[in-house]
């Protein structure tokens, strides 16, 4: 099956310095890329929808300016969360969609755990 | 506003045990209801997709069941396994174009004990 790797899967930093997480898709060419952010014991939400090639389309409340999203590539994305706070320590998830063959199919990464100290 | 309800939100069951987990849901229209099962501190992996017109699609000891009726799904696991334990996530796709998002239930925390 299509397969989304991230990288990388942990990162420890300090308040106010910036972390880049990536986002590849290895088998397939994702147009689509989505980046979501998950707090303990709660859902996934989505943070912004990126399409190779154009800016990022961030959800209500998501600063832009913060979470910078790049999109070069039709298998990498990346987020980077700039000036890095601990508010912003969580799981964050990206996902890429897979147009071809017959389903229209969202694969998910395997997460990145963030903590600012 | 497009909702996925999940219940139980945890639910420990022995191993060997069966169980299923429910998920209510509002999306409507929608083009597709997918389980997925996310370990803790991993990704989201997809168990079963159902579109609209399908009422049950198994894979292995994952049975998801869908009624679109009454807008409700199932997804039941038989002979749970120790590797069972984790989040499942209710998740449905609006039809709503090639834009649509995906609308994710709160999920179910499984536990299975020996």
């Amino acid at each position: 099956g299509a397969v989304v790797s991230q990288h990388p899967s942990w990162v420890i930093c300090k308040s106010g310095t910036s972390v880049k997480i990536e986002c590849r898709s290895l088998d397939f060419q994702a147009t689509t890329m989505f980046w979501y952010r998950q707090f303990p014991k709660q859902s996934l939400m989505l943070m912004a929808t990126s399409n190779e090639g154009s800016k990022a389309t961030y959800e209500q409340g998501v600063e832009k300016d913060k979470f910078l999203i790049n999109h070069a590539s039709l298998t990498l994305s990346t987020l980077t969360v700039t000036s890095a706070h601990p508010e912003d320590s969580s799981f964050y998830i990206c996902s890429a969609r897979d147009r071809g063959g017959w389903s229209d199919t969202q694969y998910f990464g395997p997460g990145t755990r963030l903590t600012v100290l | 506003k497009n909702q996925v309800e999940q219940s139980p939100q945890s639910l420990i069951i022995l191993e060997g045990k069966n169980c299923t987990l429910q998920c209510n849901y509002t999306v409507s229209p929608f083009s597709n209801l997918r389980w997925y099962k996310q370990d803790t501190g991993r990704g989201p992996v997809s168990l079963t997709i159902m579109t609209f017109s399908e009422n049950t699609k198994s894979n292995g000891r994952y049975t998801a069941t869908l009624d679109a009726d009454t807008k409700q799904s199932s997804l039941h696991i038989t002979a749970s396994q120790l590797s069972d334990s984790a989040s499942y996530i209710c998740v449905v796709r609006p039809f709503t174009g090639t834009a649509s998002k995906l609308t994710f239930g709160t999920g179910t925390r499984l536990q299975v004990t020996l």
